[in-house]
C-alpha cells in the first residue's frame, strides 16, 4: 500500500522569505504522480503543482517548485518570494498512474506568512 | 470551466438522522470521487464513479453510507442514522477524460456535524 508523510504539522515564514514543505511516499510502483494542493482557511482545495514520476524535470509554476528525489521517495515544495496569500494548509497527495487514480494525502502543513 | 460544486456548505443534524449531499462535476468530467476530511488530517478517499457507474468503495464506507450518480451527471452522497463521528468535511471531485487525466479538480466541500 501507497503510504504520504508530510512531517512537519506547522511553519511559519517571513513574507518575501522562502520556506520548503518536506513530503515523503512510499510505494513499490513507478508510474505515479504527485501533487502539492493548497487548501485556505474555509476555502477549497486548489492545485498548486504537479509532477510526473516518469520525469525527472522539477516541475515549477511561478514561485512554486518542487525537489523530486525519486530514488529517496521526496517531494518537497519551496514557495519563493512568499506572499501572505500563500497562508494555507499544504497537502501533498500520490495517486497511481492506473486503476481508479484514488489520491493518498498526507495530514498536511499549516504554512503561516507572516507579515 | 464552472468548478465543482457542493450543496449544502454546513449541515448540522442531530445523531440518528439522514443526511444527502450533493456535488455537481465540472461539466466534461465523467470521473468523480469522493472523500472525507477530518480534522487535522488529509482527505481520504471514499468511493469513485466512472459515468453512472460505482467502481469502487473504500472499507471506511460503511453500510450506512450510500453514493449514486444517476446519469452520469451530479452525485449524491446520503449518510443514514448518523453518527457523532460522521462529523467531518465532505469533499467531492472530478477528473476528465482526456489531458492530465491524473488532476483531479475539488469541490468547496460540504461540512457536517452531528449533535
Amino acid at each position: 500500500a501507497q503510504t504520504v508523510t508530510q512531517s512537519q504539522p506547522e511553519m511559519s515564514v517571513q513574507e518575501a522569505e522562502t520556506v520548503t514543505l518536506s513530503c515523503t511516499y512510499d510505494t513499490s510502483e513507478n508510474n505515479y504522480y504527485l501533487f502539492w494542493y493548497k487548501q485556505p482557511p474555509s476555502r477549497q482545495m486548489i492545485l498548486v503543482i504537479r509532477q510526473e514520476a516518469y520525469k525527472q524535470q522539477n516541475a515549477t509554476e511561478n514561485r512554486f517548485s518542487v525537489n523530486f528525489q525519486k530514488a529517496a521517495k521526496s517531494f518537497s515544495l519551496k514557495i519563493s518570494d512568499s506572499q501572505l496569500g500563500d497562508t494555507a494548509m499544504y497537502f501533498c497527495a500520490f495517486v497511481l498512474g492506473s486503476g481508479t487514480y484514488k489520491y493518498i494525502f498526507g495530514t498536511g502543513t499549516r504554512l503561516k506568512v507572516l507579515a | 470551466d464552472t468548478g465543482v460544486s457542493q450543496d449544502p456548505r454546513h449541515k448540522i443534524t442531530k445523531r440518528g438522522q439522514n443526511v444527502t449531499f450533493r456535488c455537481d462535476p465540472i461539466s466534461e468530467h465523467n470521473r468523480l470521487y469522493w472523500y472525507r476530511q477530518t480534522l487535522g488530517q488529509g482527505p481520504e478517499f471514499l468511493t469513485y464513479f466512472q459515468n453512472e457507474a460505482q467502481l469502487e468503495k473504500s472499507r471506511l464506507l460503511s453500510d450506512r453510507f450510500s453514493a449514486e450518480r444517476p446519469k452520469g451527471s451530479f452525485s449524491t452522497l446520503e449518510i443514514q442514522r448518523t453518527e457523532q463521528g460522521d462529523s467531518a468535511m465532505y469533499l467531492c471531485a472530478s477528473r476528465r477524460l482526456a489531458g492530465h487525466t491524473d488532476t483531479q479538480y475539488f469541490g468547496p466541500g460540504t461540512r457536517l456535524t452531528v449533535l
